[in-house]
């Protein structure tokens, strides 16, 4: 069964570093999100993408945080200047469709800055 | 805003017994509604899912979950719980804007005793 996988499983960063984190969605899902968990708090909607472009965003998705496609397979989040409050798991979806079609996620980057 | 309330942050239920989760949402139109299932150190796994027709919503594993739109609640129910059972519970609903984002619950940890 097709999966969404995810790289690192952990990441551990310095304050102020930048981390990327990586994607790999389904093979024929055509939209993409981010959402984040921050320890002990809710799943939380990040940003998706689409068609090459950020469909929508949240208020968290500040000016520190960018996503790419950078070919066919990869779909990665970039945090430029990571702060402590960034410290949550970080988990990746995709859907074939939008609309009601299921979102798949992976098993999520754990992600640590010190 | 659209919102999805778990009453229940932790359930320790014994092994056999039946289980109930509990999942009140805030949606003005036909919400789309989902249970998914988050084990330790694992991603988020589609449990079920409801958009319209059966009010009554067989999943995977043996859960099952019933849409009444007069309680605003989407439960999630299993007859008897196995060990394996062990873990937290999402439930989410579908923002149903641009990208039909997830608004999760804050979750409801479950644990099984022998």
């Amino acid at each position: 069964e097709p999966e969404v996988t995810q790289t690192p499983s952990h990441q551990v960063t310095q304050m102020g570093q930048e981390v990327i984190l990586r994607c790999v969605p389904i093979s024929n899902h055509l939209y993409f999100y981010w959402y984040r968990q921050i320890l002990g708090q809710k799943v939380e909607f990040l940003v998706s993408f689409y068609n090459n472009e950020i469909s929508e965003k949240s208020e968290i998705f500040d000016d520190q945080f960018s996503v790419e496609r950078p070919d066919g397979s990869n779909f990665t989040l970039k945090i430029r200047s990571t702060k402590l409050e960034d410290s949550a798991m970080y988990f990746c979806a995709s859907s074939e469709e939008q609309g009601w079609e299921t979102q798949y996620f992976g098993p999520g980057t754990r992600l640590l800055v010190l | 805003a659209q919102s999805v309330t778990q009453p229940d942050i932790h359930i320790t239920v014994s092994e056999g017994a039946s289980l109930e989760l509990r999942c009140n949402y805030s949606y003005g139109a036909t919400p789309y509604l989902f249970w998914y299932v988050q084990s330790p150190g694992q991603g988020l796994q589609l449990l079920l899912k409801y958009f319209s027709g059966d009010t009554l919503v067989q999943g995977i594993k043996g859960f099952e979950a019933e849409f009444k739109r007069s309680q605003s609640s989407f439960n999630l129910r299993k007859p008897s719980v196995h060990w394996s059972d062990a873990a937290e519970y999402f439930c989410a609903v579908v923002n149903g804007g641009a990208t039909n984002k997830l608004i999760f619950g804050t979750g409801t940890l479950l644990a099984v005793q022998p």
